[in-house]
């Protein structure tokens, strides 16, 4: 199976500031990545696919990239309304598999 | 509107079996490949298996830690994907998601595994 490694597990940041979450794949995953966002009591919801690709309605300061096995989410201008889990997961390969996910505080 | 409605979570002792139900609208159910994902208690997501369409012959596919034990299965009929969970464990203790692709995910149905 390939292991997704998410970093940081846990995030504090400011409102405003950038933000930046990776993902490491144990082998090469050719851009077959999804980043989900997740808030309390909800599902999660897509937020990048194809490693780089915004899905639609995702606000723009939310962006995805990387290649190979190094990968990552960027969050720009931080909002309040960001404050949730992010995981990533890669489709590359079966069985699919999810990173362990990092949550996002406000500070 | 794509609408995925998960059910038949609930209390079940280690061993038993248990059949969740996913059912959608919304979109052409007999071309999608739906899966089911879960989360644990803990919060960390696990796919959990995936059914193609019938022009890829209904292929499957599970993790690793439901394979033998979980089937996957669809009614194109009924607009349906259905998760027989046999043998359940106490770590198969989550919330399971239905999912139409990455951007479409059920409620969720929390099924507990404890005696």
């Amino acid at each position: 199976d390939i292991q997704m490694t998410q970093s940081p597990a846990s995030l504090s940041a400011s409102l405003g500031e950038t933000v930046t979450i990776e993902c490491r794949a144990s082998e090469d995953i050719y851009n077959g990545l999804a980043w989900y966002q997740q808030k309390p009591g909800k599902s999660p919801q897509l937020l990048i696919y194809n490693a780089n690709s915004l899905h639609t309605g995702v606000p723009s300061r939310f962006s995805g990239s990387g290649s190979g096995t190094q990968y990552s989410l960027k969050i720009n201008s931080l909002q309040s309304e960001d404050v949730a889990s992010y995981f990533c997961q890669q489709y590359y390969d079966y069985p699919w598999t999810f990173g362990g996910g990092t949550k996002l505080e406000l500070k | 509107e794509v609408q995925l409605v998960e059910t038949g979570g609930g209390l079940v002792q280690p061993g038993k079996s248990l059949k969740l139900t996913c059912a959608t609208s919304g979109f052409t159910f007999s071309n999608a490949w739906m899966d089911w994902v879960r989360q644990s208690p803990e919060k960390q997501l696990e796919w959990v298996a995936q059914i193609k369409d019938k022009s890829n012959n209904y292929a499957t596919y599970y993790a690793e830690s439901v394979k033998g034990r979980f089937t996957i299965s669809r009614d194109d009929s009924k607009s349906s994907v259905y998760l027989q969970m046999n043998s359940l464990k106490e770590e198969d203790t989550a919330i399971y998601y239905c999912r139409l692709w990455f951007a479409y995910w059920g409620q969720g149905t929390l099924v507990t595994v404890s005696s």
